[in-house]
């Protein structure tokens, strides 16, 4: 595709389920990156993958959060036993190299829990 | 990692005058600077980034300066309109990558009085 894109664009998902985000990124780019973002407020650094490894993983905010990246390409982003403070939305960017390139932010999923 | 400080949190300016945001990085290694624009709720997008060999970098109404000696680097905005308004975020990252990737400051909500 064009541009990175994320699924799904909205979730809403009641308390104690899991979900699953997904990140394509631009074909070719092989950093790619996942911020939570709620209402109002930054960027928060959750994780990152050179390829389809990710160096350092304590951004994560608890272990209830996990992330993978397979083939170098498409990652996803799973959210075990949801919890209200859950919500926000999720951003995934990718860019051609881990360094000195421009990062290509994906539209987010605004996950709701309920 | 990386750490990146941005200031003020919050920005307002009567229209027409100028917008300037500050950033500090802690990595003397970083050695590129970008900054994007999230318009409200829309996703973050590179509106001008600086990397470390030079110390300027204007485009049209907008402009980025770097001091690497005090690892700090700050956004000109002149002449602001009403279109400017948005969050920005300063980011830094070095090359490899390291264990973050590119690191974002919390960012600042530029607001331009009519």
């Amino acid at each position: 595709g064009a541009g990175v894109s994320q699924s799904p664009s909205n979730k809403v998902t009641e308390k104690g389920k899991d979900v699953e985000l997904r990140c394509d990124p631009i074909s070719g780019h092989t950093a790619l990156y996942w911020y939570r973002q709620s209402l109002g407020q930054g960027l928060e650094f959750l994780i990152y993958f050179q390829g389809n490894s990710a160096p350092d993983k304590s951004g994560l905010p608890s272990d209830r959060f996990s992330a993978e990246r397979t083939g170098g390409s498409v990652s996803t982003l799973t959210i075990q036993r949801t919890q209200q403070e859950d919500s926000a939305v999720y951003l995934c960017a990718s860019s051609r190299t881990a360094s000195n390139t421009e990062a290509f932010f994906g539209q987010g999923t605004r996950l709701t829990v309920v | 990692g990386e750490n990146v400080e941005q200031h003020p949190s919050t920005l307002s300016v009567q229209e027409g005058d100028s917008a300037v945001i500050k950033c500090t990085y802690s990595d003397s290694a970083s050695n590129y600077f970008p900054w994007y624009k999230q318009e409200l709720g829309k996703r973050p997008q590179l509106i001008i980034d600086i990397r470390s060999n030079v110390g300027e970098k204007k485009d049209q109404r907008i402009a980025v300066t770097l001091n690497k000696t005090a690892k700090h680097f700050s956004l000109h905005i002149t002449e602001t309109q009403p279109e400017d308004s948005a969050v920005y975020f300063c980011a830094a990252s070095k090359a490899g990558g390291g264990a973050d990737g590119l690191t974002f400051g919390k960012g600042t909500h530029l607001i331009i009085q009519p």
